[in-house]
């Protein structure tokens, strides 16, 4: 109940591509779904993140779309550049409830 | 933004002694932080939660003799991993949940190595 399932694993995509990735979760009590970016040998960075009240947010090249019916959400980067070849990770939480609950990571790698 | 400065980056130490690992936040107060461990290609896994001024709990199957947590005040907490072992070995990444938003800010990890 308290997993955060991601997807894919590994994913490449070309320069200016939309790179796509997948979170399923089971705990309906989640109201806060953020995505980190991390580089090697750096802590993880938030990137954006959404509240089940909306079903879409957009900053920049970076879209969260939320299903809150099938419990799904997902990360969409436009225009896909070598720089945001990265690891990615999904994340939720019940606000206040003191522990966020990671996905497995995708490893993101734009082809130049 | 808000900034979480975590010290050492990285530490290489002797096999059988302790390291202390600082983490800060820098611009706000956060009465609680996470500790995390990281293995290479995998995600975060939650060690602790960290309270100012009370103890920290543990997750599951992580030993509290061995990962020492102290949050003394609102900006800082630290973890020491005693005799150390070369299993030990790892990044270390802690959180820092800011008193005012409730938001949730990273440091920058520290990489141990135990010889």
């Amino acid at each position: 109940q308290q997993q955060v399932k991601q997807s894919p694993q590994s994913l490449i995509v070309q320069k200016g591509g939309i790179s796509i990735i997948n979170c399923a979760y089971e705990n309906t009590a989640f109201d806060y779904f953020p995505w980190y970016q991390q580089f090697p040998g750096k802590g993880p960075a938030l990137l954006i993140a959404i509240r089940p009240d909306v079903s879409e947010k957009k900053e920049g090249r970076f879209t969260i779309s939320f299903n809150k019916s099938a419990k799904q959400f997902s990360l969409h980067i436009m225009d896909s550049q070598p720089g945001d070849s990265a690891t990615y990770f999904c994340a939720a939480e019940r606000w206040g409830a003191q522990k966020l609950v990671f996905g497995q990571g995708t490893r993101l790698t734009i082809n130049p | 933004g808000a900034v979480v400065s975590q010290h050492p980056s990285w530490v290489i130490c002797k096999s059988g002694t302790s390291v202390k690992i600082e983490c800060r936040s820098l611009d706000f107060q956060a009465t609680t932080m996470f500790w995390y461990r990281q293995f290479p290609k995998q995600s975060l896994m939650l060690m602790a939660t960290s309270n100012e001024g009370s103890k920290a709990t543990y997750e599951q199957g992580v030993e509290k003799d061995k990962f020492l947590i102290n949050h003394a005040s609102l900006t800082l907490s630290t973890l020491t991993v005693t005799s150390a072992h070369p299993e030990d070995s790892s990044f270390y990444i802690c959180s820092a949940r800011e008193d005012y938003t409730g938001e949730l800010f990273f440091g920058e990890g520290s990489r141990l190595t135990v010889l």
